[in-house]
Formats: structure tokens, sequence, C-alpha cells
């Protein structure tokens, strides 16, 4: 079936250093994936998207890497500040581009 | 632009009882998606409405009906509400399949 998951439910950094945010993927056909940030009682936010024929896209302070051999998907924050404080998804469309599939979520906390 | 907005942000219901939450996607958004999120877990995917038309649907029971109307606008029906039907709804909206979905502030909905 597919499925998305997250390695890790947590991750805790410091302000100015760069944060990796990793996601394994279970669908090999799937061709387009999202990363998310969802703070607090808000809805989820769109930081990035990548489709498979491509290994990496930039966008402001962060990139999203896709390694398709082995599934899996990261999302990387440079110079992480305390606003970047939140949940962070990653998410699969299904085959058919109609729904996305999320997984559990990253839990980011930046200290300054 | 205005985003994807949602009524209402909160609400409670009793057991038994019927609702209604409603969607207003993106400008120039014609696809509008919901989303169940439970607390702690990422989204999982009620339905699509596309050209006022149920496109695909997840694994919920038929006590979850939506509509989408001629002007984009969507509505989340929910019968016979259970204990567990507690939870955040997520509308998102997006131009097409496979395209960038953004997503709602939600609307809590706390069952008794």
């Amino acid at each position: 079936g597919e499925s998305v998951g997250l390695h890790l439910p947590t991750l805790s950094v410091q302000e100015g250093d760069n944060s990796i945010i990793n996601c394994a993927y279970s669908n090999s056909a799937s061709d387009y994936f999202i990363w998310y940030k969802q703070e607090s009682g808000k809805g989820p936010q769109f930081i990035i998207d990548i489709r498979s024929n491509m290994d990496k896209r930039q966008g402001q302070r962060v990139t999203v890497l896709l390694n398709k051999t082995v599934k899996h998907l990261s999302l990387q924050i440079a110079a992480t500040q305390p606003g970047d404080s939140a949940v962070y998804f990653c998410a699969e469309a299904n085959q058919a581009g109609t729904a996305l599939i999320f997984g559990k979520g990253t839990t980011l906390s930046v200290s300054s | 632009d205005a985003g994807v907005t949602q009524s209402p942000t909160h609400l409670i219901k009793t057991r038994g009882q019927q609702v209604t939450l409603r969607c207003s996607p993106k400008s120039g958004h014609d696809t509008v998606s919901w989303y169940q999120q439970a607390l702690g877990q990422g989204p999982q995917f009620i339905f699509q409405y596309y050209e006022e038309e149920e496109r695909q649907r997840g694994n919920f029971p038929d006590r979850f009906s939506g509509h989408q109307f001629p002007n984009y606008s969507s509505e989340l029906n929910v019968n016979a509400l259970l204990l567990g039907d507690s939870a955040l709804y997520l509308c998102a909206s997006s131009p097409g399949l496979n395209t960038e979905a953004f997503f709602g502030q939600g609307t809590r909905l706390t069952v008794v």
C-alpha cells in the first residue's frame, strides 16, 4: 500500500544551525511530493514541492532532496530561526494525483 | 488574495448530531479536498471535489459527505456524529491534479 513516514518524531537545534528533516516513502511510483509546516492551531503551510524527475529543488532558505533509489525525501532548512519551530510533514501524492498521503510529522524545536 | 478560508473555526456538537463545515478555495483553484487530522497525527484524506463531483474518496464511512458549488466552494457534512469524529478538519484547494495544495486554517470539531 501507499504510506509515508518520517524518521524522527522530534528534532532540536540551536538558532543559526542548519536543520535536516527526513522522510521515507514506500511507493516507488510516486511522482510528486510536498513539504508542509504546521504551527500549533493552524493548517499546514506549503513550503516546497518536488517532482520525481528532479533530485533537488531550492527555495528561500529551504532545499528538498529526493533520492528515488532508496525512496527518501529530506528537507534542509538553512540558518534555522525560532520562527521555524513547528511540526513538519512530508506528503506524497497518490498515483491518481488526487490525494496527499501524510506521515506523522517531525516536531522541530529551535532554541535561541 | 484571501487564500483558503474555512468556517467556522471551532464547533462543539453532541454525539448523534449532524454538522456542516464550509470552505472557500484560493482564487483560481477549482479543486477542493477535505482532510481529517486527529491530535498528533498527519492529515488523512476524506475526499476531493472537482467540477461539482466527488472525484476520489478516502477510507471514510458514508456518514461523511460533501458538495461543491459552481463557484468552487465546498461543504463537508458529517451525520450521526461519534466521539471519534473529534478532530481538526482541513480544506485544501489546488489548481489541478498533482499540483501544490494550499490548506485553510481548519475547523476544530469537538463531539461531546
